[in-house]
């Protein structure tokens, strides 16, 4: 099955910092893969994805590219702000028609401060 | 406004009681699925279904149960054979494929007294 390791935290930057959450996956074949987060209290939104190798998926300034020689999907943001305090998950997908659920790292708490 | 919904946010069981936690979808997603989250842990699957009637266990479904009778909703029973349920529970759907985006609920946090 699918496993993930990244960094799990707290990382703690000042705002406009540059960030990098990294995330490395083991999956058969080449999966999508996901970046989400959490805000206290609340469930998991989707930050960005890539569905195939090269794929860069970006949002809200956060970038990550599909790198499929080693097996990475690394988080990046140039400027950090005190409102991306939160926590943020790498979940590779699963192939084929199987809907059979994400693999979630453990996340990776970050701490913006002003 | 399409989305998830669960209830209730928060959760109070006394140990021994069976307890039904809420999960409805309207954006016409085929799967679904329900998730533990405990600190330090990430998120672990307990149940998934990919259509209605139709339900599959995911890697830690011993002491709990669902049922999916209508595509919309996906209830979650935490029942008194779970040794330790206190946790913040996490209901998802998507169209069905492995590439498709998980949209998840807000939560329910679950705690036994």
């Amino acid at each position: 099955g699918n496993s993930v390791t990244q960094m799990e935290g707290p990382v703690t930057l000042s705002e406009e910092a540059f960030l990098t959450i990294n995330c490395t996956y083991t999956a058969t074949g080449y999966p999508s893969l996901f970046w989400y987060v959490q805000y206290p209290g609340e469930g998991l939104q989707l930050l960005l994805k890539a569905t195939k190798a090269d794929d860069k998926g970006s949002n809200k300034g956060f970038e990550a590219t599909y790198r499929k020689e080693t097996t990475s999907f690394h988080l990046e943001k140039g400027s950090v702000q005190v409102s991306d305090s939160a926590v943020y998950f790498c979940a590779p997908g699963k192939l084929g028609g199987g809907a059979d659920g994400l693999t979630f790292g453990k996340g990776t708490h970050l701490i913006i401060q002003p | 406004d399409g989305g998830i919904t669960q209830s209730p946010k928060y959760l109070f069981r006394k140990e021994g009681q069976n307890v039904t936690l809420s999960c409805e979808q309207n954006l016409n997603h085929d799967a679904m699925y329900w998730y533990r989250q405990d600190p330090g842990q990430g998120l672990r699957l307990i149940y998934y279904s990919q259509i209605v009637n139709d339900f599959q266990k995911g890697d830690i479904a011993e002491g709990y149960s669902v049922s999916r009778e209508k595509k919309e909703s996906f209830p979650l029973t935490v029942t008194s054979a779970q040794k330790n349920p206190t946790a913040f529970y996490l209901c998802a759907s998507s169209m069905g494929g492995g590439r498709d985006t998980q949209y998840f609920g807000p939560g329910t946090r679950l705690t036994v007294l």
